[in-house]
């Protein structure tokens, strides 16, 4: 199992262009989610999907749009990208929520610059 | 408002000794507590979990203290070892919250 992968590992962009996170898993986890960590910040929870087909906001989802047509991928998407974004871009995924004690894996992360 | 503090922000540790990172919590519905450990340039992974109706839960040379009335939880790692250097954070979850919420990590450093 690759577990669970994102692309691109490190981008750089202009203020008000869009881009496409990506996130993909092999290990058939309905959990999905995207965090930024900051620093000094811990990571916050952008957004979530408990299953194909369903996603839901987080903590901090303001100009980040996501959805979920497969089990396997999550891609975040910037429509407008703005300095505040500039963050380490975290994906996870697990069976179920945290709270049933699955176990949450993280990927390796994406490094965006906004200039 | 954060839910979740952690502290120290940084700790330095000989080699052999125990460090010991704490957390508090405000949300009482949280039922879940992992600690988390990150390496430079890699994404989180867990290293242990406790629920609120146990005290204490030991996994090898880390231990997580719970304290449910004062809401606080600690990690504790025994014969702390150069390896052990990395960014530690403390998480809860729970009670209709949405995923994870995180402490802001502790970044520790083991000296040899």
């Amino acid at each position: 199992n690759a577990g669970v992968t994102q692309t691109p590992k490190f981008q750089v962009l202009k203020t008000g262009q869009s881009m496409t996170l990506q996130c993909a898993q092999d290990m058939n986890h309905e959990y999905m989610s995207w965090y930024r960590q900051d620093p000094g910040m811990g990571l916050r929870l952008i957004h979530y999907s408990v299953g194909a087909g369903i996603t839901d906001q987080g903590e901090v989802p303001n100009g980040y749009n996501v959805s979920r047509s497969t089990t396997e991928d999550f891609p975040l998407r910037l429509l407008s990208a703005a300095p505040s974004q500039t963050s380490v871009y975290f994906c996870a995924s697990s069976y179920g929520q945290q709270g049933n004690e699955e176990t949450q894996y993280f990927g390796p992360g994406t490094r965006l610059l906004v200039l | 408002q954060q839910q979740v503090k952690q502290s120290p922000q940084s700790l330095i540790v000989q080699k052999g000794g125990i460090s010991i990172i704490n957390c508090a919590y405000e949300n009482t519905a949280f039922d879940y507590f992992p600690w988390y450990q990150q390496f430079p340039g890699k994404g989180p992974a867990l290293l242990i979990a406790i629920r609120p109706d146990v005290s204490e839960k030991k996994e090898g040379r880390f231990t997580i203290s719970f304290n449910k009335s004062a809401k606080q939880f600690s990690l504790h790692i025994m014969d702390s070892q150069p390896g052990d250097s990395a960014t530690y954070f403390c998480a809860a979850e729970g009670g209709g919250a949405d995923g994870l919420t995180f402490g802001k990590g502790t970044h520790l450093i083991i000296q040899p």
